[in-house]
């Protein structure tokens, strides 16, 4: 079974740039959190959804951060417009009524 | 304050040591996830403890839970270079589905 995948694997933009991540949960995990990865913070939650419902966004650093999820299977993270501060490794994870978070290969995240 | 410490932040060991990683809470823990992530890969989920005084074995990875469900321990037996990589402990603190994580234990092995 596949895990949660993630794309792309490394983005490189420059400021001012709109960014968008994006994932997909394992199949039939109803909660899915967005994760930033970073030497001084460590790693944060930012955001995360129930059964396709934005519950916490408190971790949302700025409104240049957006975060959606159509349908069960796929979400998005999007920085705009993005800033050199915001280079980090952005992680997906879902996981099953509160169990276990499984964590996808991360997003590489570098603004130039 | 940091609700959740990790100690050490590093450690070197040599091939066939035993080590141990530390996580400890402010907070009482409703459950503690114990990760293992490699340079720039994912995390890996290792073994999960709710009750106090819980103690859980993988391979040469035993993790615990102390009766007052604030610390845990992480314990590898005769380490192997495989075992190297960034060991994160995360915690239920009873606030929905959230986990905080401590900053991250680098372990690494020497031959």
């Amino acid at each position: 079974d596949a895990g949660v995948i993630q794309s792309p694997r490394h983005e490189v933009t420059e400021m001012g740039q709109e960014v968008t991540l994006r994932c997909k949960p394992i199949s039939g995990h109803n909660s899915l959190f967005w994760y930033r990865q970073t030497m001084m913070r460590g790693l944060e939650l930012l955001i995360y959804f129930n059964n396709n419902v934005p519950i916490d966004d408190s971790g949302m650093p700025e409104d240049r951060f957006s975060a959606k999820m159509p349908n069960a299977s796929f979400s998005t993270l999007k920085i705009q417009p993005s800033e050199p501060r915001d280079s980090a490794v952005y992680f997906c994870a879902s996981s099953f009524l509160g169990d276990t978070q499984y964590f996808g290969p991360g997003t590489r995240l570098t603004v130039l | 304050s940091q609700e959740l410490e990790q100690s050490p932040q590093s450690l070197i060991v040599q091939e066939g040591k035993n080590l141990t990683i530390n996580c400890t809470s402010s907070k009482t823990l409703y459950g503690l996830y114990w990760y293992k992530q490699k340079y720039g890969e994912g995390l890996i989920f290792l073994m999960m403890l709710q009750k106090g005084g819980e103690e859980k074995s993988h391979e040469k990875i035993t993790a615990k839970l102390d009766e007052k469900k604030q610390q845990s321990s992480l314990h590898i037996t005769a380490s192997q270079p495989s075992h190297a990589g960034i060991y994160l402990c995360g915690a239920d603190t009873g606030t929905a589905s959230k986990l905080t994580f401590g900053t991250g234990t680098r372990l690494q092995v020497t031959l």
